[in-house]
This record gives structure tokens, sequence and C-alpha cells, in this order.
């Protein structure tokens, strides 16, 4: 597709439930970030994952928290056990390198609540 | 990791008027100063970007500033229209390590019609 796209835009689930959050980058980026924005706050990166490195997961805030990316291309964010101070808009974008340093390319984002 | 700081947190301006944000960075090897503008419920979009080699870039209405030795970048919006309402983030990189940008905390721009 001509941009990123995430899925679902929202997303309401119950304390103590696992889900899973889509990410598919503009075809070819081979960079990927995962974001949360918590209401009025700014970016707190979680994961990137380049080309077929290992990812960099230093920004992960708990175990509960894991992604994957599957062929290089779409990406899956996944919380398990999830709890209210997850509520937060998890924002994914891709780049097409980083050594290049390109801007990113945002979706607009899942908006999660757990109540 | 590199400090980012932004200045205003809000501005407040009437349409037609001028507004300023500074982005304050602290690491001296970074080399690459984007800005990107988030409407509502919408992500961060890419407005305009500078590289370390060049000192200001301009596209129609707005237009970046770099100031490398004092370590801080700036975006200019000429003319304001109530569609520039949105918060603005700066995110500089340095090359090498993770390319990992540290995001500013946002400057929320409302221009008044």
């Amino acid at each position: 597709g001509a941009g990123v796209s995430q899925s679902p835009s929202n997303k309401v689930t119950e304390k103590g439930k696992d889900v899973e959050l889509r990410c598919d980058p503009i075809s070819g980026h081979t960079a990927l970030y995962w974001y949360r924005q918590s209401l009025g706050q700014g970016l707190e990166f979680l994961i990137y994952f380049q080309g077929n490195s290992a990812p960099d997961k230093s920004g992960l805030p708990s175990d509960r928290f894991s992604a994957e990316r599957t062929g290089g291309s779409v990406s899956t964010l996944t919380i398990q056990r999830t709890q209210q101070e997850d509520s937060a808009v998890y924002l994914c974008a891709s780049s097409p390198d980083r050594a290049l340093n390109y801007g990113y390319t945002f979706g607009s984002g899942t908006r999660l609540t757990v109540v | 990791g590199e400090n980012v700081e932004q200045h205003p947190s809000t501005l407040s301006v009437q349409e037609g008027d001028s507004a300023v944000i500074k982005c304050t960075y602290s690491d001296s090897a970074s080399n690459y100063f984007p800005w990107y503008k988030q409407e509502l419920g919408k992500g961060p979009q890419l407005i305009i970007d500078i590289r370390s080699n060049v000192g200001e870039k301009k596209d129609q209405r707005i237009a970046v500033t770099l100031n490398k030795t004092a370590k801080h970048f700036s975006l200019h919006i000429t003319e304001t229209q109530p569609e520039d309402s949105a918060v603005y983030f700066c995110a500089p990189i340095r090359p090498g390590g993770s390319y990992i940008p540290t995001f500013g905390r946002g400057t929320s721009l409302i221009v008044h019609p």
C-alpha cells in the first residue's frame, strides 16, 4: 500500500487479556519501529526492527510486551495480561534505511483501552 | 542517550502570525534533524527535515534552521492558518549505534481564526 497500515484502529480489552496489534509497513522499507503514546504525552520508543538483524528491544516496558516481524514485512506487537496502564495509542513507523537517516512514515495508530 | 527539549510546550497565535518552535539536543554527533506534525487522531507526519551540512531549508510557509554549534534547530511557520493547529515534534538522530531518535515532548500549536 501507499502508507503504513495499522489494525485494529481501536481496541477495547478487559484487564488480564492478551492483545495483538498489527502493522503493515511500506513495501521495501527495511526499518520498522513501534512507539507508544499516552494521552497528551510524547512518543515512547518500544522496539525496532532492521532487516534480518536482531531487534532492538530496549524500550519494551516489561516482559508482557513482545513483538515479531515476519518475512521482513508485517509486524505484530503482543501485550500479554494487559493492565490499565497499557492504555495508550500504539504507533508503528517504517523507514527505507536507517543508515541514510530518512524520516519515518507513521501509521495512524491503534488506540488501546484496557478496562 | 540524547536529551531533547522543545520550547514552548504550547503556542497560541492569531491566524496570519508567525510561529517558531525550538528544539535543543545534547548529542553533538546528531546529523539529521526532522520535524513532525501530528493532527488529532493521526500519526505524526514528517513535514520538513535538515541535515548537518545545511543551515536552513524552506518549503513554502515552513522552514527549519539549524545551529550546530549551539545544538538547536527551529521550526518556523509563516502566515499561520487554522489547519496548522497540531502538535509538532522534533526528533534528532545521530549516525551509528541504534539509529533510534529521541522525540521531543511536543509543542501544541493553536492558530486562532
